[in-house]
C-alpha cells in the first residue's frame, strides 16, 4: 500500500516568488492536513481538507493557502515568500476524523 | 486555546536503563499520538491512544494516557541506541476534522 506522496522533496526559491507543494494521500483516505516545521517554532498545524472542503484553519497569514482535488490530492502555495516560511513541510492523510494520520516525507522548502 | 507540554526536551539516556517523558495537555481530548522523528526524516507514528486509562506497548516503549489529568507518559525501558531520535505527543485541536497539536519534542540520545 503506497503512502502518503509529497513532492517536490526539495526547494529552494526567492524572496518575494510563490511556491506551489503538492501532497497525494494515501488512497481512500479523504483527509489531508498540512503542517510547518521549523526549529523555532516546532510543529504548526495549517489547515486541513476534506472532501475539497477547507474543515480546520491554523493560525497562518494568507499568503499560506491551499486547496483538494476530487481525488483527495492536495496543494499548498504559498505566495510572497519570506525567509521565515524556509521550513520542512509536511502533509499528512487520514480516512477522516478520528482516525489515524499518516505522514509524507515533506518538502523541504529553503527561502533565501 | 489548546497547548500541549512535553518535558523534557532533551534527554541524555545511559544504555539500559529506564526513563519517562511526560506529556501534558491543556483542554479535553480523548486522542492523544506518538511519533518519533529520525534527523531529516518525516513522522512515523507510534501509538493512538483512545480513552482514559490507554496502556500501548511496542518493544521498549509503553505509552499511556489519563485524560482525567490530561497527560500522557512514554515510557522507555533499557534503553537502546536506536531508540535515539525525537518523539512527538500530538493531541487533536477539536472533534470535527484532523488538527493535530504538537509538543515541542523530546529529543533523546543514547550513549552506552
Amino acid at each position: 500500500k503506497a503512502g502518503v506522496t509529497q513532492t517536490p522533496r526539495y526547494l529552494i526559491k526567492t524572496r518575494g516568488q510563490q511556491v506551489t507543494l503538492s501532497c497525494s494521500p494515501i488512497s481512500g483516505h479523504r483527509s489531508v492536513s498540512w503542517y510547518q516545521q521549523t526549529p523555532g517554532q516546532g510543529l504548526q498545524f495549517l489547515f486541513e481538507y476534506f472532501s475539497e472542503t477547507q474543515r480546520n484553519k491554523g493560525n497562518f497569514p494568507g499568503r499560506f493557502s491551499g486547496r483538494q482535488f476530487s481525488n483527495s490530492r492536495s496543494e499548498m502555495n504559498v505566495s510572497t515568500l519570506e525567509l521565515g516560511d524556509s521550513a520542512l513541510y509536511l502533509c499528512a492523510s487520514a480516512r477522516d476524523s478520528n482516525f489515524e494520520a499518516f505522514f509524507g516525507q515533506g518538502t523541504r522548502l529553503t527561502v533565501v | 486555546e489548546l497547548k500541549v507540554e512535553q518535558n523534557p526536551l532533551f534527554l541524555s539516556m545511559q544504555e539500559g536503563k529506564n526513563y519517562t517523558i511526560y506529556c501534558n495537555y491543556s483542554t479535553t481530548s480523548d486522542r492523544l499520538y506518538w511519533y518519533r522523528q529520525d534527523p531529516g526524516k518525516s513522522l512515523e507514528s507510534l501509538f493512538v491512544l483512545l480513552s482514559n486509562g490507554a496502556v500501548k506497548q511496542e518493544g521498549r516503549l509503553m505509552a499511556s494516557l489519563d485524560t482525567k489529568a490530561r497527560l500522557s507518559t512514554l515510557h522507555i525501558t533499557a534503553a537502546v541506541h536506536d531508540l535515539s531520535a525525537t518523539y512527538f505527543c500530538a493531541v487533536e485541536a477539536n472533534q470535527a476534522g484532523t488538527a493535530l497539536i504538537f509538543g515541542k519534542g523530546t529529543t533523546l540520545s543514547v550513549s552506552s
